[in-house]
């Protein structure tokens, strides 16, 4: 079975500045998609980027991109030029084309930017 | 396109009490997934619908829990008779189809948080 691992219960961040939240996992399946998914207090879950295994470049979107690293099953999330608005809970889920395509989270990291 | 919806976004019930909580995919959507997030975790599937067959209910604990997608749209998740430690959010999602491609991401409601006392 797969997992997924936080290690970082909560960062915090200074406005303006980069933070790194890690993420491991484990698998021994060679197709599979990565998420980082950011939820507010107000609970929605919303998609920060994707990255498909099979694709070495690292995905970015804007002032996320992320560094994954397949051999060391490691996908860590960089957010640079940190917001306010950036605050929240950060969920790592892995989701492969089997098992009907459910996602698995990790534990979550807990993200606060001071001003 | 309007989103995933969810009701009631707030429930408080007593023990041994049972509640119902409703979900109204995205337009379209054939697969529909509800989750469990526990407070500090995060979310784990409890079943997964296609159309309106079961996919994957492996994590649902079937003495207490039913959930049923009649017509392949609407779903409604059941808990007879709830426990202390169901207090959690219960999220649904749904997405275009079954799989992992980008085309068939999935999509999340505002969620239901429940509150056993």
């Amino acid at each position: 079975a797969q997992t997924v691992t936080q290690s970082q219960p909560e960062m915090s961040v200074q406005e303006a500045e980069t933070v790194t939240l890690s993420c491991t996992y484990d698998t021994s399946e060679s197709d599979y998609y990565l998420f980082w998914y950011k939820q507010p207090p107000s609970r929605q879950m919303i998609l920060v980027i994707r990255q498909e295994a099979y694709k070495q470049q690292n995905a970015t979107e804007n002032r996320f991109s992320v560094n994954f690293q397949k051999a060391a099953k490691s996908f860590s999330l960089k957010i640079s030029d940190s917001q306010l608005g950036d605050a929240a809970m950060y969920f790592c889920a892995y989701r492969t084309h089997n098992q009907g395509g459910k996602l698995i989270f990790g534990q979550g990291t807990e993200l606060s930017v001071k001003p | 396109e309007a989103g995933v919806a969810q009701s009631p976004r707030y429930k408080i019930i007593e023990k041994r009490q049972s509640v119902a909580f409703w979900c109204n995919p995205i337009s379209g959507h054939a697969t529909l997934y509800w989750y469990q997030q526990i407070l500090g975790q995060g979310p784990k599937l409890l079943i997964q619908f296609q159309n309106n067959g079961v996919v994957d209910d492996s994590q649902l604990p079937k003495d207490r829990f039913s959930a049923e997608r009649l017509k392949g749209v609407d779903s409604t998740l059941k808990i007879q008779p709830a426990k202390l430690e169901d207090s959690a959010v219960y999220l649904c999602a749904s997405s275009l189809n079954m799989g992992a491609t980008p085309s068939y991401e999935q999509y999340f409601g505002p969620g239901t948080r429940l509150t056993v006392t």
